[in-house]
């Protein structure tokens, strides 16, 4: 059964520091993850997703099919970075199962 | 640009009362998808229509119904409602191309209190 886990539940990093956003996932197919993120009192948005390989307000984020990681990574975290980040599988072609959470606190 | 449009921002019921919930995708997205987040908890997946069908269901207690019309907008009908009904209810869309979807657009979310 395809499943993700994002063992932190909050993870806390001073502002300047790297800060690394774990995400594994189990899925038998070829899978298409994403990360979400969600500000104080504002909507889901995607951040990136590993197709585009993008980076995007200088987060990363690398599928490692043979770790089933999709790990998201900055190296500088800044204090507008807090807030809870999701990440997401796309299973089925137009399934999407979401992981519990990471709640990122950068502190001044 | 559009984005996912989701009304009433705010409802309070009391408890055993019915409430509706109603979501407007962004134009031209033909997928709709509902997410209940309860106060600290991850979005749990409800239920999913494509083209005005269901096309998946999750989580959603047999009170809840709901559809998507011609127009393509949803509602949620939440009936027999419970304290624990108490939530963000979020709406998604997105495009399904030869049976695949793209990444979800989110709306800010419909938030339930039932007292």
């Amino acid at each position: 059964a395809q499943r993700v886990t994002q063992p932190e539940k909050l993870l806390s990093v001073f502002k300047g520091a790297p800060v690394e956003l774990k995400c594994n996932y189990s899925y038998s197919g070829s899978p298409e993850l994403f990360w979400y993120v969600q500000y104080s009192r504002q909507r889901l948005q995607l951040l990136l997703r590993h197709i585009s390989r993008e980076s995007i307000k200088g987060f990363t984020a690398d599928l490692n099919k043979g770790e089933t990681s999709f790990h998201l990574k900055k190296p500088f975290a800044q204090e507008e970075d807090s807030a809870m980040y999701y990440c997401a599988l796309l299973y089925n072609f137009n399934k999407f199962y979401f992981g519990s959470g990471t709640k990122l606190n950068v502190k001044p | 640009a559009a984005g996912v449009i989701q009304s009433p921002r705010h409802l309070i019921k009391e408890k055993r009362e019915t409430a509706t919930l109603k979501c407007y995708p962004i134009p031209r997205h033909d997928t709709v998808y509902w997410y209940q987040q309860g106060p600290g908890q991850d979005p749990q997946f409800l239920i999913s229509f494509y083209e005005k069908m269901q096309s998946d269901k999750g989580s959603i207690p047999d009170r809840f119904s709901a559809q998507q019309f011609s127009d393509y907008h949803s509602e949620l009908n939440m009936s027999s409602l419970e304290l624990g009904d108490s939530a963000l209810y979020f709406c998604a869309s997105s495009v399904t191309t030869s049976g695949h979807t793209g990444e979800l657009f989110f709306g800010e979310g419909s938030r339930l209190t039932v007292l």
